[in-house]
């Protein structure tokens, strides 16, 4: 199994909709949660970037991270085509420096 | 801030053949990451320096990998009697090293090996 496990999608959604991704992880040391969006042959981009158990909003875009159920969630309200990418959430512990990657979920945002 | 450079952004060779990749981190960020994404997944750790050390190496990194980042500057990644199986993006991370400051990625090379 792996330590972090995320829907490949992929997702479909109207413009203007509210989308949810999520990731469940196993790990419970992880403590930093990120959101990188990524289009096709081009690197992560960073989203979001939250310290432990809370929310956080940018713009758009709301991170949730609830630690108790090794959950975290990222929200984009009015969605745009823009937004068509994979995004993938990433993890990390405090002792270790290195990034646990989801495997990214696909979002498409049809106009 | 320029952003993380990585060169080349292609790289096709033949099976058997070594290669290099280069990447150039943002100014002033004394950590610096190797990652491999292969189609479909998410990246996958294989190095990290901080400044010129590399302090952690994963068990992805074969001994025919190897890393080098000699004034704590640009590092590269050379790859040594390819397999079809190192066909992947390369992409390489860097941070300042504070916990507060995230990763930031570059746009990777793309490696195809015939």
């Amino acid at each position: 199994q792996k330590e972090v496990e995320q829907d490949p999608g992929p997702l479909s959604v109207p413009e203007g909709a509210i989308v949810s991704l999520n990731c469940t992880y196993s790990n419970s040391a992880f403590q930093y949660f990120m959101w990188y969006r990524q289009y096709s042959r081009k690197g992560p981009e960073l989203l979001m970037y939250t310290y432990s158990s809370g929310n956080k909003e940018d713009g758009r875009f709301t991170a949730q991270v609830d630690k108790s159920s090794k959950y975290i969630s990222l929200f984009i309200r009015d969605s745009q085509p823009s937004d068509s990418a994979t995004y993938l959430c990433a993890m990390m512990g405090t002792g270790r420096r290195a990034l646990t990657f989801g495997s990214g979920t696909r979002l498409q945002v049809q106009p | 801030d320029t952003g993380v450079s990585q060169n080349p952004r292609h790289k096709i060779t033949k099976r058997g053949q070594n290669v290099t990749f280069r990447c150039d981190p943002i100014s002033e960020h004394n950590r610096l990451y190797w990652y491999r994404q292969t189609l479909g997944q998410g990246p996958e750790f294989l190095t990290y320096f901080q400044n010129e050390a590399q302090l952690e190496k994963s068990r992805l990194l074969s001994d025919r990998f190897s890393a080098e980042r000699p004034k704590g500057s640009f590092s590269t990644l050379e790859i040594q009697r390819t397999e079809q199986g190192d066909s992947a993006m390369y992409l390489c991370a860097s941070t300042s090293g504070r916990e507060d400051q995230p990763q930031h990625f570059g746009d990777g090379t793309r490696l195809s090996i015939l």
